[in-house]
């Protein structure tokens, strides 16, 4: 079975572009999340998808990042335009219904704002 | 803010000795997990704990969930250089399914 995928792997913008992280959560999971880390932090929770509705979006910081899960199968962030602040490593997690809080988790995306 | 703490933040030890690392909050959880992280890799989850007292154990490692559901400690039994890594907890609240990180303890283990 495979795992949840991110894509692309790394990613340097100048400030002001925009940019896509895209996520594949393992098939079947309904649950989908995107976390991220910026440098020195712990890791924090953006949003959560079921299926294609967002849960919950408490963590997102601000209207410059946006999300989707057209389908209910893989999701986009955007970032637009991106900050300085905005890199980090951007984590994707899925779980199955009823998976409870054990969540399995991408390799994660790293975004370098310039 | 339901912040959980992990000391030590680093940890170097010596391949065969033994280790224990804290993750403590002053919040309940309703569940508690322990994960690795490897660089270049997303966190993989080691073990989940939600009762009071729960001890389980993998292998050389042993997880305990505090009475209170506070707090939980990963202890390790002669660690070799494969468990080098960053281990994190993260701790699950009611209903809701976003998890909260802890502050991480980067494990280094020397041959």
């Amino acid at each position: 079975e495979a795992g949840v995928t991110q894509f692309p792997s790394h990613s340097v913008i100048e400030k002001g572009q925009t940019v896509t992280l895209r996520c594949d959560p393992i098939s079947g999971h309904d649950n989908l999340y995107w976390y991220r880390r910026v440098m020195g932090k712990e890791i924090k929770f953006l949003l959560h998808f079921v299926k294609e509705s967002k849960q919950d979006e408490s963590g997102m910081p601000n209207n410059r990042f946006l999300a989707e899960r057209t389908g209910g199968t893989y999701s986009t962030l955007k970032v637009q335009p991106a900050e300085l602040e905005d890199s980090g490593v951007y984590f994707c997690a899925s779980s199955p219904v009823g998976g409870g809080y054990e969540q399995y988790f991408g390799p994660g995306t790293r975004l370098t704002v310039t | 803010t339901q912040l959980l703490e992990q000391s030590p933040q680093f940890l170097s030890i010596q391949e065969g000795e033994n280790l224990t690392v804290y993750c403590n909050s002053s919040s309940v959880f309703s569940s508690l997990q322990w994960y690795r992280q490897e660089p270049g890799e997303g966190p993989v989850l080691l073990v989940t704990v939600v009762t009071g007292g729960e001890v389980k154990k993998l292998k050389r490692l042993t997880f305990q969930f505090g009475d209170a559901r506070k707090d939980s400690s990963l202890h390790i039994t002669a660690a070799q250089p494969g468990d080098t890594g960053l281990y994190l907890c993260a701790g699950g609240r009611g209903g809701y399914q976003k998890v909260t990180f802890g502050t991480g303890t980067k494990l280094q283990v020397i041959p």
